[in-house]
């Protein structure tokens, strides 16, 4: 079945640390995404890439960092430098770059800060 | 499964009523709208959506309506049930290749 996966479901970090979340889609969509999730905050924007090679900031993007090497992967790193990171991050991706199509959503990651 | 939204503004029902779900978006560039559910401790999913050259789309069970006028968007829900209850989101496009979704609705269905 085709989808997008993100691992791991849970993570935790210590202070200081580097972690990377995974993302991976095989539906063959040029676009992919990175939002962040708060309570009672929606979801907000943090890189997004509309092919490979290429990555834009989105509003949040401090803090953090993405490459897209593959189409099908666009893993994000959590910075040390993100001084409050502990969220739920979720992947998304689109058909086509173009603006006007819908996204779909991987299950999500929950990082906490220990 | 854990929260995905504190002090929502919340709408409760009883199951078999319709639901209507609001949302007031910001730009009036704006051609793409789409409603997602999301529940607990997962990934939003798509619902439906619409573009800006029409005011009504109905898929199975849910209908979104659009004024332009007025900057609003609604998902109707009929004969809503137990199942339904979730978050749900509203996104636009802003007349870029990004979304930019609301805040959301928690919406309470009792048996």
């Amino acid at each position: 079945d085709g989808g997008i996966t993100q691992s791991p479901k849970y993570l935790f970090r210590k202070e200081g640390q580097n972690v990377t979340l995974s993302c991976e889609q095989n539906l063959n969509h040029d676009a992919m995404y990175w939002y962040r999730q708060d309570p009672g905050q929606g979801l907000r924007l943090i890189y997004y890439s509309q092919i490979v090679n290429d990555f834009q900031k989105g509003d949040i993007a401090e803090g953090y960092s993405v490459s897209r090497e593959k189409k099908e992967s666009f893993p994000l790193t959590v910075t040390s430098a993100q001084k409050n990171p502990t969220a739920f991050y979720l992947c998304a991706s689109s058909m086509v770059a173009e603006k006007g199509y819908g996204y779909t959503f991987g299950s999500g990651t929950r990082l906490t800060v220990v | 499964g854990e929260s995905v939204g504190l002090h929502l503004p919340t709408l409760s029902v009883q199951e078999g009523d319709n639901s209507i779900i609001n949302c007031a978006y910001s730009n009036s560039a704006s051609d793409y709208f789409i409603w997602y559910k999301q529940e607990s401790g997962k990934g939003p999913q798509f619902i439906i959506d619409i573009r800006s050259n029409m005011d009504k789309r109905q898929g199975q069970r849910v209908t979104v309506l659009l004024n332009k006028t007025v900057k609003h968007l609604s998902l109707q829900i009929a004969a809503t049930q137990p199942g339904d209850s979730a978050v749900y989101f509203c996104a636009e496009n802003k007349g870029y290749s990004t979304l930019t979704f609301g805040k959301g609705t928690m919406l309470l269905v009792s048996p």
